[in-house]
């Protein structure tokens, strides 16, 4: 089993839509939890960071659920610059502090 | 957020010529430094970990004799693949560990294409 995994897409999904996805981990030792989005081509970019009490930041919402092991993200009112791959991140002890990369989902917003 | 820079941001090299990658964090002092990898369609994978004034952490299955990391400074990380092959194509992508507030940050580089001929 992956530490971290992710349904892999793609999302298509119609301007001004919502959309959410989940990542599930492994680890119940973790501790911190990133939201990454990463364009075709280029270097992940830190979207937010994952609080216990959940957290939103404009349109997007991410939430953590430690009993079940997942995180989740939340895309309000989809732009069509949302389109990108997004990167599920956990970081723990037990890794040595490194992160552990799931293998992303693609969301594809579609005119 | 803070800024990590990678030169050169692709290279094409000739198979067994060695190859030098430099990552440098630009507006903050950086004590360990990531070097990830990432083939088409794949997640990012760590390949070591890099920690200034001593030596690299490799991760299993990773040759420290091939991927050659030295830290030199609080700023700055290089990888320089040695013997470059075909199969080492790929996109190479550094990150450096800040402390904000709550929880540790990484951030990362703009990547380095790596082509193998």
């Amino acid at each position: 089993r992956k530490e971290v995994e992710q349904d892999p897409g793609p999302f298509n999904v119609p301007e001004g839509a919502t959309v959410a996805f989940n990542c599930t981990y492994s680890n119940s030792a973790s501790q911190s939890f990133f939201w990454y989005r990463q364009d075709c081509r280029k270097e992940p970019k830190l979207l937010m960071s994952v609080y216990s009490s959940g957290n939103e930041d404009g349109r997007f919402t991410a939430q953590l659920n430690r009993a079940s092991q997942y995180i989740s993200l939340l895309i309000r009112d989809s732009k069509l610059s949302d389109s990108a791959t997004y990167l599920c991140v956990v970081n723990g002890p037990a890794a040595g502090n490194k992160l552990t990369f799931g293998g992303g989902t693609r969301v594809l917003v579609k005119p | 957020g803070a800024v990590v820079s990678q030169h050169p941001s692709w290279v094409i090299c000739k198979s067994g010529t060695s190859v030098k990658i430099e990552c440098r964090s630009l507006d903050f002092q950086a004590t360990t430094m990531f070097w990830y990898r990432q083939f088409p369609k794949q997640s990012l994978m760590l390949m070591a970990t890099s920690n200034e004034g001593s030596k690299a952490t490799y991760e299993q299955g990773v040759e420290k004799d091939k991927f050659l990391i030295n830290h030199a400074s609080l700023t700055l990380s290089t990888l320089t693949v040695t013997s470059a092959h075909p199969e080492d194509s790929s996109f190479y992508i550094c990150s450096a560990r800040v402390n904000r507030g709550r929880t540790d940050t990484q951030y990362f580089g703009p990547g380095t294409r790596l082509t193998v001929l």
